[in-house]
């Protein structure tokens, strides 16, 4: 079974804090994703990697920054944390290719800005 | 531990025919079951269920929610080749102090619309 762990599943910073999720996949998977989940909004996209050190910016990337230096670990960065920013975060990881419709989920960091 | 489980894994149907996707779940302290279908680049979001709102319906789609047997169903009518993709069920979990506790997800249903 494909496995994507997140680092933390909760976790609480204060505002103006510099704060780094990570999150690893254990199946050699090309394609990584985050998201962000708020009730009422759905899943949103905030960057994804389809290579090692390459990203592409998702829908909302304003206030987020990424890392991908190894295949398996995909980073989100979020430079100086702000209280819009509380919300649970996915990583998520796919096959490449043609067959990458499906994704992988992690189960999600819960964090809270104060 | 929370298990969502979704069937059938993959579907394959004529365009014009309706399909029931079916999402079973065992989560404690539940909160809300979504429903999302994904292509190429992210899941889209379709619904949320809660206690407070077991049926929803948008166009040809719609769901319910059997709290008590535990599960979902996601039904499409009058299919379009434009529905192929994977159908991705999560429930949303609470924490003991009311917050959420995280999403489960299920593997999802890739669903195929023949012309």
């Amino acid at each position: 079974d494909v496995k994507v762990t997140q680092s933390s599943r909760y976790l609480v910073k204060r505002t103006g804090e510099k704060v780094f999720l990570e999150c690893v996949q254990d199946m050699d998977h090309e394609n990584m994703f985050w998201y962000r989940q708020d009730p009422g909004l759905g899943l949103r996209l905030i960057y994804f990697s389809y290579d090692v050190k390459m990203k592409e910016k998702g829908d909302i990337p304003e206030g987020y920054s990424v890392s991908r230096e190894k295949k398996e670990r995909f980073s989100l960065i979020l430079e100086s944390a702000s209280t819009n920013q509380t919300s649970m975060y996915l990583c998520a990881s796919s096959r490449g290719g043609e067959a990458s419709i499906e994704q992988y989920f992690g189960p999600g960091t819960r964090l809270t800005v104060t | 531990e929370d298990k969502v489980v979704q069937s059938p894994l993959s579907l394959v149907v004529h365009e014009g025919d309706t399909v029931t996707l079916n999402c079973s779940y065992e989560v404690t302290n539940f909160r809300s079951l979504l429903w999302y279908k994904q292509e190429k680049k992210a899941p889209t979001f379709l619904f949320m269920l809660t206690s407070s709102g077991i049926e929803k319906k948008s166009g040809r789609l719609s769901s319910i929610l059997d709290k008590k047997e535990l599960f979902s169903i996601l039904n499409i009518t009058a299919t379009q080749t434009g529905d192929s993709a994977v159908y991705l069920c999560a429930v949303e979990a609470g924490d003991s102090g009311g917050g959420a506790d995280g999403l489960t997800f299920g593997k999802g249903t890739h669903l195929i619309i023949q012309p």
